[in-house]
C-alpha cells in the first residue's frame, strides 16, 4: 500500500524547537518531489516546503524561510521538517504529501501530526 | 498567486448536481488540483492537471479550466461526498490553496 505515517507533532513553547517525520512506504521514495502542507481553522490549507527527489533544491514559503528545514534521507523512506523559533502561528496540523514530477501536483497524503505552540 | 473558491458554503441534497468554482490571480496553465476533505483526515486528490480523474476517484467528478478560470462538477452527489473541497495551484512556489468550500446537507 502506498502510504506516508507524519510524527513528531507535540506542544512547544514559543521559541521553541521540534522535529517533524514522515516516513514513507510502497513506492520508489526517491524518485519523488516530496512536501509539507499545514492547515490551520483560520487559515485553511497553507503549503510550507518542498524538496526534489534527491534533495538539491529546496523551497519555502515565505512565513517561514529562515525558521524551518527541510530535508530527507532516501535510504529511510524518510522526509523531515526541522522548526525552530517556533511562534504561536505555527499551530497547525502539519501533513506530509508526495509531488508528482509531472505537473507537481500532491497525489498521496498523510493523516497529519498537530503542532502546538503555547506557553 | 491567490485562488478564490465559490462559493464558501453551500447545501445540496443527494443526487443534485454541484458545481464549484476556482479563479487564480494570474494565469497558471492547466497546474490546477482538486481536493476533498472530510474532518479528522487529509486531504484526498479529486483531479489533477485540471481535468484529470485520479485513479480510484468516481466518475461523477469532474474538472475543467485553464488559464485562471477552473470548475468541479460533482454530477449526483452521494451522501459520502458532503465534504470540503479545496483547489491549489502547483504552477510555483508557494503553491496555494483556495480557501474551501463546504458542501453540506
Amino acid at each position: 500500500e502506498v502510504q506516508v505515517v507524519e510524527s513528531g507533532g507535540g506542544l512547544v513553547q514559543p521559541g521553541g524547537s521540534l522535529r517533524l517525520s514522515c516516513v514513507a512506504s510502497g513506492f520508489s521514495f526517491s524518485r519523488f518531489l516530496m512536501n509539507w502542507v499545514r492547515q490551520t481553522p483560520g487559515k485553511g490549507l497553507e503549503w510550507v516546503a518542498n524538496i526534489k527527489e534527491d534533495g538539491s533544491a529546496k523551497y519555502y514559503v515565505e512565513s517561514v524561510k529562515g525558521r524551518f528545514t527541510i530535508s530527507r534521507d532516501n535510504a529511510k523512506n524518510s522526509v523531515y521538517l526541522q522548526m525552530d523559533s517556533l511562534r504561536a502561528e505555527d499551530t497547525a496540523v502539519y501533513y506530509c504529501a508526495r509531488g508528482q514530477n509531472y505537473y507537481y501536483y500532491m497525489d498521496v497524503w498523510g493523516k497529519g501530526t498537530t503542532v502546538t505552540v503555547s506557553s | 498567486i491567490q485562488m478564490t473558491q465559490s462559493p464558501s458554503s453551500l447545501s445540496a441534497s443527494v443526487g443534485d448536481r454541484v458545481i464549484i468554482t476556482c479563479r487564480a490571480s494570474q494565469n497558471i496553465g492547466n497546474y490546477l488540483s482538486w481536493f476533498q476533505q472530510t474532518p479528522g483526515k487529509g486531504p484526498k486528490l479529486l483531479i489533477y492537471v485540471a481535468s484529470s480523474l485520479q485513479s480510484g476517484v468516481p466518475s461523477r467528478f469532474s474538472g475543467s479550466g485553464s488559464g485562471t478560470d477552473f470548475s468541479l462538477t460533482i454530477s449526483g452527489l452521494h451522501r459520502e461526498d458532503f465534504a470540503t473541497y479545496y483547489c491549489q495551484q502547483s504552477y510555483n512556489t508557494p503553491y496555494t490553496f483556495g480557501q474551501g468550500t463546504k458542501v453540506e446537507i
